[in-house]
């Protein structure tokens, strides 16, 4: 089975600050990745996805993410945040073709002022 | 193209109701997939249906919670006998054959609901 480990349940950061959000997974078999933005209320958008090739992914809103299959991470990064960026922010996992996403439990992203 | 349409986008319950919560997938999205998100957790999947059928449904709890996605109409999340616990936000994905697997899910806004 599939599992996805957000170590930082809130990051406040100030704005024009670069942020990393953390994600880990652990998988006997080859995953596909993602991340997604939660704005309050709403749904969630998909950022960015790995699936293969290239290990550095880039997103919609500025962000990237680097997956690095030694270390089980694909940490989530933006060099400039903006107050824009207000939102909650979640990994999530699925075994390569499969249909079900796991998600981390969330990070909940503040930008300040 | 309207995205995932999901309603009501708030319902309350009282204990021992019944809740009815719809999703309406995106145009050409024959793929529908229901999470629940608790409070301060991340989404837990809970059933993957297509018209007519339900493909995998391993999250779902075994006792009062069924899903369907009729030939015509939206698919449809119930409750029966709501209880506290079921409080939570509820959200449906759908996604086009074949392109889940790659992360294509559309999220909707999901239904929040809240049991008295």
């Amino acid at each position: 089975a599939q599992s996805v480990t957000q170590l930082d349940s809130q990051v406040p950061v100030f704005e024009e600050a670069p942020v990393e959000l953390r994600c880990n997974y652990s998988s006997s078999v080859s995953v596909y990745l993602f991340w997604y933005v939660q704005y309050p209320n709403q749904g969630l958008q998909l950022l960015l996805k790995y699936l293969s090739g290239s290990t550095l992914v880039k997103g919609i809103n500025g962000f990237e993410a680097e997956f690095n299959k030694s270390q089980t991470s694909f940490h989530l990064r933006k060099p400039s945040v903006h107050i824009s960026d207000t939102a909650e922010y979640f990994c999530a996992v699925n075994r390569a073709g499969a249909n079900n996403l796991f998600f981390g439990t969330g990070t909940r992203l503040t930008v300040i002022p | 193209n309207a995205g995932v349409m999901q309603n009501p986008r708030h319902l309350v319950r009282r204990r021992g109701q019944e809740a009815r919560l719809r999703c309406s997938p995106m145009k050409g999205h024959s793929h529908v997939y229901w999470y629940r998100q608790l409070p301060e957790e991340g989404l837990k999947f809970m059933v993957y249906l297509q018209k007519e059928n339900i493909i995998d449904e391993s999250g779902m709890p075994k006792e009062r919670f069924s899903a369907e996605f009729p030939k015509e109409g939206p698919s449809i999340l119930r409750i029966q006998q709501v209880v506290r616990g079921d409080s939570a936000a509820y959200f449906c994905a759908s996604s086009a054959p074949g392109l889940a697997g790659a992360g294509e899910q559309f999220f909707g806004p999901g239904t929040r609901l809240t049991v008295l």
